[in-house]
């Protein structure tokens, strides 16, 4: 069964710093991967997502991320924090043919951005 | 186009009484899921669908009921509630790959007395 562990519940960091949130898979087939953003009072949004190809994918508002299969990781970055990203942040796993397609969200991370 | 549209955004019930969350989409999914979320539990599935007619039970499918007469549409009914049921419920819908990305509506918030 695919599961996913996203470590620490909460990061903290200051304007303009890195931001890195930590995510990490088990899947027992090759895995699809995906970032979701959600602002107060919202639904999630999707940031970016890996299928195949690339490892590194950009996605939306300077985020990225790098799939590590010898890690079994999907950690999210980008280079300079900005206010405006403050949110929660999920990662999701699915998996494809010979497993489950319904995805597993990890628990969570709320970033706080510090002026 | 208005993606996923969840009605309503807030409710406050009784314990004991019924009531209906409406989701409905105008993307074509197939796919389509009903989750709550509680502080520091993230996303936890309750039920289900990969097409009209179809439903399946998630992780917490207790006390709710679903059903998937059309596309577009996914209520979820509590049929009884109870205080633990207390929560942010979010309806989201997908194409029906693996690589499909779920596309989410903004949640009903949902108190029960």
């Amino acid at each position: 069964a695919q599961s996913v562990t996203q470590l620490g519940s909460h990061v903290s960091v200051s304007e303009g710093a890195l931001v890195l949130l930590r995510c990490n898979y088990s899947s027992s087939v090759p895995p699809y991967l995906f970032w979701y953003v959600q602002y107060p009072n919202q639904g999630l949004q999707l940031l970016l997502k890996y299928t195949t190809g690339a490892t590194l994918v950009k996605g939306i508002n300077g985020f990225e991320a790098e799939f590590k299969k010898s890690e079994t990781s999907f950690h999210l970055t980008k280079p300079s924090a900005h206010m405006s990203d403050a949110a929660e942040y999920f990662c999701a796993v699915s998996e494809g043919p010979g497993g489950s397609y319904i995805p597993t969200f990890g628990r969570g991370t709320s970033l706080i951005v510090h002026p | 186009n208005a993606g996923v549209t969840q009605t309503p955004k807030f409710r406050v019930l009784k314990t004991g009484q019924s009531m209906t969350l409406l989701c409905a989409q105008d993307m074509n999914h197939e796919y389509m899921y009903w989750y709550r979320q509680d502080p520091g539990m993230g996303l936890r599935l309750i039920h289900y669908s990969v097409g009209e007619g179809t439903t399946a039970k998630g992780e917490v499918p207790d006390g709710y009921n679903v059903s998937r007469s059309t596309t577009e549409d996914f209520p979820l009914r509590l049929l009884s509630a109870a205080p633990s049921q207390t929560s942010v419920y979010f309806c989201a819908s997908s194409y029906s790959t693996a690589a499909g990305a779920q596309h989410f509506g903004d949640g009903t918030r949902l108190s029960i007395l």
